[in-house]
């Protein structure tokens, strides 16, 4: 158990698909992160929030649309996918921006 | 896995042997460093941390040296075990909180028994 929950830990999804990525702290976070991991590259940042603010946006493209509705959830909307975007995501909390980050086990995904 | 595809570095060692893991870092305004462990199919594991006003530390079999000057990390493993066997990514922060963690391309470290 490491605190830091993601589900579902698998999902495969065609390019017109619209789907979710869930994640959920339980260690009183406030900081929460989207990272990539794929096969090609080493872990990428894609978005942070801080007290349910958005404050990195990578230069991630449009078609991943992240929501923090509170210092305990955060999802990654998905839609009109690439086969390129097949990848390992990975979300992370911290107590701050300073302090180490805890990891989720990741959802795996695939697109078709 | 979803290191497969990188071609990471790979540092075999005996079982019982120490292990020394390496990562340069190229950012003098770095100030705090992290060493994880991924092992198939898991996320990130945080081992040990260190911040630049210091040049060692030391945790349950594990230690990190800081280099300041060569900005060079490294993370010993003392008596490594089968469950070492993982991917370890060294991270560095500016300190500032403006910016979060950015990570290296890590290690595979394989133990053989």
């Amino acid at each position: 158990e490491t605190g830091v929950t993601q589900t579902p830990r698998h999902l495969v999804m065609g390019m017109t698909n619209k789907k979710s990525l869930k994640c959920e702290q339980h260690l009183g976070h406030n900081a929460m992160y989207w990272y990539k991991q794929s096969a090609k590259k080493p872990l990428e940042l894609m978005f942070v929030y801080n007290f349910k603010e958005q404050t990195e946006n990578n230069s991630v493209p449009s078609r991943f649309s992240p929501e923090c509705p509170n210092s305990s959830h955060l999802f990654l909307h998905l839609h009109t996918l690439q086969p390129e975007d097949s990848a390992l995501y990975l979300c992370a909390s911290s107590r701050n921006s300073n302090s180490p980050l805890h990891f989720g086990n990741g959802t795996r995904l695939t697109v078709t | 896995g979803e290191n497969v595809g990188l071609h990471l570095p790979t540092l075999s060692v005996q079982e019982g042997d120490n292990s020394i893991i390496n990562c340069a870092y190229s950012n003098s305004a770095s100030d705090y460093f992290i060493w994880y462990k991924q092992e198939s199919g898991k996320g990130p594991q945080f081992i040990i941390d260190i911040r630049s006003n210091m040049d060692k530390r030391q945790g349950q079999r594990v230690t990190v040296l800081l280099n300041k000057t060569v900005k060079h990390l490294s993370l010993q493993i003392a008596a490594t075990q089968p469950g070492d066997s993982a991917v370890y990514f060294c991270a560095e922060n500016d300190g500032t909180g403006r910016r979060a963690l950015t990570f290296g391309s890590g290690t595979r470290l394989q133990v053989q028994p």
